[in-house]
């Protein structure tokens, strides 16, 4: 079965700190996989994108890294800001369907100041 | 318009009512799909349109919900007989059509049944 899971479920830190989400995925075939921010009672926005060949993807302060080999994943956050605070959401796509995405269940970060 | 939108962003409702729910999707994507997402859990996926027709629509979890998209844009998601089971986070998203295009998401709308 197709399945996304993300650790951990939630994480506080200080303003300013790093801190890195970690996804494990089993969907096959592999396509893509995508991580999503999403502010309390809003829609995800997405964060990155990257295929099977891609093993690092950055945008501003986050950076995402990809090993297919282990299907693993991780969004590392640099000097977390307190508009950081979301929850952060791996979504994998398979080949056999890109439009069907599969979401982990989150990590719920939440940055103190 | 900007970006997906969402009506009503909150519905609250008594068990065994009808419900819609409507997204209006980015203009000039051609795809559009729903998800419902629990408090706690990420999104699931229920229907997928390419147009106006759905192509995928796997994630219904009953004959109680329907969609659907007439002219290709406007979308309206159709609950019957509201369980409170149903209560979630209703989530619209539209693309370009093709391989890997990025889904944009809307606000969603709350639905609670009470």
């Amino acid at each position: 079965k197709n399945q996304v899971e993300q650790s951990p479920q939630s994480l506080i830190i200080l303003e300013g700190k790093n801190c890195t989400l970690q996804c494990n995925y089993t969907v096959s075939p592999f396509s893509n996989l995508r991580w999503y921010k999403q502010d309390t009672g809003r829609g995800p926005v997405s964060l990155t994108i990257m295929t099977f060949s891609e093993n690092t993807k950055s945008n501003g302060r986050y950076t995402a890294t990809l090993d297919a080999d282990t299907k693993q994943s991780s969004l590392h956050i640099t000097a977390s800001q307190l508009s950081d605070s979301a929850s952060y959401i791996c979504v994998v796509s398979a080949a056999s369907g890109t439009y069907k995405y599969i979401f982990g269940t989150g990590t719920r970060l939440k940055v103190l100041a | 318009g900007a970006g997906v939108s969402q009506t009503p962003s909150n519905k609250v409702t008594e068990k065994g009512k009808y419900v819609e729910l409507r997204c209006d999707p980015i203009s000039g994507h051609t795809a559009l799909y729903w998800y419902r997402q629990s408090l706690g859990q990420g999104p699931e996926f229920l229907i997928y349109f390419q147009g106006t027709g759905a192509a995928d629509d796997s994630g219904l979890p009953n004959d109680r919900f329907f969609a659907v998209r007439p002219e290709g844009s406007v979308s309206t998601l159709k609950i019957q007989r509201t369980e409170r089971g149903d209560s979630a986070m209703y989530l619209c998203a539209s693309s370009l059509m093709g391989q890997n295009n990025e889904q944009f998401f809307g606000p969603g709308t709350r639905l609670t049944v009470l």
